[in-house]
């Protein structure tokens, strides 16, 4: 069966810093790959995917991700931070149906 | 367009009574999951239905059921409550079942059990 593991569960950075969130996956077959963003009190937004073709996806808000199947990573990137952009943040991978199977999630705090 | 609705928002129930959720998908959308986010944890799949078929059941006691309607919309069932069972409820739908297609999550409700 599919999971995910997010490492790390809360990261710092100072407004205008890169972004790097960390995760790497299980699948037996090719994976589908997502991350989802949480602000408190809400449901999940979807950042962005990969699902087959070019490995580096970009998503909404500046975000980016890279699929490395060597690896079994898909790390979230973003050049600059802003105030905006902390809040929870959630790995997920899904492969033949979509029940998708998410990590335990990463809080990004942004520091002025 | 409406994104996933869910009611109610916030639900205050007793250890042992039962509670029913109510989702909405996205209109077109055939399928909807449910999922059980625990604070401070990522969200854990309940079920997945499709067509009014279930397709998928995450590893959640007999206690919890859902079914879904004709008109798509679908209801999540939690008998004999327990505390454990305190946890946002998410319900996200998507067009059609399959990997690759992204599920568009509701704002879930937040059950407390007491």
């Amino acid at each position: 069966a599919q999971s995910v593991t997010q490492l790390g569960s809360h990261v710092s950075v100072s407004e205008g810093a890169l972004v790097l969130l960390r995760c790497n996956y299980s699948s037996s077959v090719p994976p589908y790959l997502f991350w989802y963003v949480q602000y408190p009190n809400q449901g999940l937004q979807l950042l962005l995917k990969y699902t087959t073709g070019a490995t580096l996806v970009k998503g909404i808000n500046g975000f980016e991700a890279e699929f490395k199947k060597s690896e079994t990573s898909f790390h979230l990137t973003k050049p600059s931070a802003h105030m905006s952009d902390a809040a929870e943040y959630f790995c997920a991978v899904s492969e033949t149906s979509n029940d998708m199977r998410f990590g335990a999630g990463t809080r990004l705090t942004v520091k002025p | 367009d409406a994104g996933v609705t869910q009611s109610p928002t916030h639900l205050i129930k007793t250890r042992g009574q039962h509670v029913t959720l109510r989702c909405s998908p996205i209109s077109g959308h055939k399928s909807v999951s449910w999922y059980q986010q625990v604070l401070g944890q990522g969200p854990q799949f309940i079920f997945q239905y499709y067509e009014k078929e279930e397709r998928g059941r995450g590893n959640f006691p007999d206690r919890f059921s859902a079914r879904q309607f004709p008109n798509y919309s679908s209801e999540l069932n939690v008998n004999a409550l327990l505390l454990g069972d305190s946890a946002l409820y998410l319900c996200a739908s998507s067009p059609v079942i399959g990997g690759a297609y992204e599920q568009y999550f509701g704002p879930g409700t937040r059950l407390t059990v007491t």
